[in-house]
């Protein structure tokens, strides 16, 4: 089955360490994104990807770093930078934008991080 | 800058009734697409409906019809015959071609209850 798999579902963390967050698709997708959600609130944008070995950063991207090697795969890394890194995160993917073409973002199951 | 603002951050609906969920955004691409998702208490987020800027017609999809006004820059949600199982967070999202980048950004989101 296609889809996108974020790993682990659950991870703790200890203060001053970094740690990284796995988003892999067989989706054959070429955009990637990773979302910030703390809770009751909104969506925020960490980086994303429109294709290989190219990235932008989003709103929130101070303390964490992507990487884009691979079509598939779409790392996060939380460094210790990240001053409240305590939450719910999110990776999505989508075919390419075009006008007029309903493009809409594929999520995976999430991963909720906790420092400790 | 691209903004999406959602300015109800929780509503009540009667089982069998039909509500409304506001969404107003800001952009200066002049094509970009507008999308619902809806994100249960399990944290998944599910895909609801398009609505691309060149659309002429409102999009609808089963239950769900979504109110474009394009001069007002909004696109509101409406749910129709609202079951116990649409008790959910609701976010409005748009992408837009700015810079060629495929930005896709949300709003706060909505939390909406359906009573029985």
């Amino acid at each position: 089955d296609g889809g996108i798999t974020q790993s682990p579902k659950y991870l703790f963390r200890k203060e001053g360490q970094n740690v990284t967050l796995s988003c892999e698709q067989n989706l054959n997708h070429d955009a990637m994104y990773w979302y910030r959600q703390d809770p009751g609130q909104g969506l925020r944008l960490i980086y994303y990807s429109q294709i290989v070995n190219d990235f932008q950063k989003g709103d929130i991207a101070e303390g964490y770093s992507v990487s884009r090697e691979k079509k598939e795969s779409f790392p996060l890394t939380v460094t210790s930078a990240q001053k409240n890194p305590t939450a719910f995160y999110l990776c999505a993917s989508s075919i390419a934008w075009e006008a007029g073409v309903n493009t809409e973002a594929f999520f995976g199951q999430g991963t909720r991080l906790t420092v400790v | 800058a691209q903004k999406i603002t959602q300015t109800q951050p929780g509503m009540f609906v009667q089982e069998k009734e039909a509500v409304t969920l506001d969404c107003t955004y800001d952009t200066s691409d002049p094509s970009y697409g507008l999308f619902w998702y809806k994100q249960p208490s399990s944290g998944e987020m599910i895909f609801l409906i398009y609505q691309g800027s060149y659309d002429q017609q409102n999009a609808t999809e089963g239950r769900y019809s979504l109110n474009f006004q394009k001069a007002r820059k909004s696109a509101n949600l409406v749910i129709s015959a609202s079951q116990l199982g649409d008790s959910a967070m609701y976010f409005c999202a748009m992408r837009g071609l700015s810079g060629n980048t495929g930005k896709l950004i949300f709003g706060q989101g909505t939390t909406l209850q359906v009573k029985p």
